[in-house]
């Protein structure tokens, strides 16, 4: 059971916006920042998005992020298919004294 | 280029003991606190340990707290964690992550190096 609640899936076709939404508690989320990642098929995770809606020099303005109390949200418009991949929700949670992952949403472009 | 490279990996029956290390390059390794995340087969990721720039803050999670230790080398650039009283339940990869600071995430990861428990 992971401590941040992202669903398990997501989908939609090319060009499309998808939105996936990680819930989490004051602990967490409601007390510090969001970050985002994204794990393409058979390699390691990847920094998509910083500190809620900030992106690391390399990704594409088509990802952006966004928080509101203790949940925060991960948007991709203008769909890939190389966007294929399965996203982690993640932020510092100061009862466990590290970082805590939601359980990964796999986006499926169709 | 920032360059993470984890070692140690291997199958080892319960109860046993393995010492994984990460090699670092590209960045000034004794600015940076850095992390262990694991990722059973199949599943998500889970946050392991972490250890500060200079080695006196440690953080564990419970999942591995009182049987995992990590550790690091700054004169080698080198990140280690020994475990312990391994359970089938550790198996999984595991990388070796660098943070990005200020609770701004994990930026930089390794590749993993694969730790199987089973007897």
């Amino acid at each position: 059971q992971s401590v941040l609640t992202q669903p398990p899936s997501a989908s939609g076709t090319p060009g499309q916006r998808v939105t996936i939404s990680c819930s989490g508690s004051s602990s967490n989320i409601g007390s510090k920042t969001a970050n985002w990642y994204q794990q393409l098929p058979g390699t390691a995770p990847k920094l998509l998005i910083y500190s809620n809606n900030r992106r690391p020099s390399g990704v594409p303005d088509r990802f952006s992020g966004s928080k509101s109390g203790t949940s925060a949200s991960l948007a991709i418009s203008g769909l890939q298919s190389e966007d294929e991949a399965d996203y982690y929700c993640a932020a510092w949670d100061d009862s466990l004294n590290g970082p805590v992952f939601g359980g990964g949403t796999k986006l499926t472009v169709l | 280029e920032v360059q993470l490279v984890e070692s140690g990996g291997a199958v080892v029956q319960p109860g046993g003991s393995l010492r994984l290390s990460c090699a670092a390059s590209g960045f000034t390794f004794d600015d940076d606190t850095m992390h262990w995340v694991r990722q059973a087969p199949g599943k998500g990721l889970e946050w392991v340990s972490l250890i500060g720039w200079d080695g006196g803050n440690t953080f564990y999670a419970d999942s591995v707290k009182g049987r995992f230790t990590i550790s690091r080398d700054n004169s080698k650039n080198s990140l280690y964690l020994q475990m312990n009283s391994l359970r089938t339940e550790d198996t999984a990869l595991y990388y070796c992550v660098k943070d990005k600071g200020g609770y701004d995430g994990l930026d930089y990861w390794g590749q993993g190096t694969l730790v199987t428990v089973s007897s």
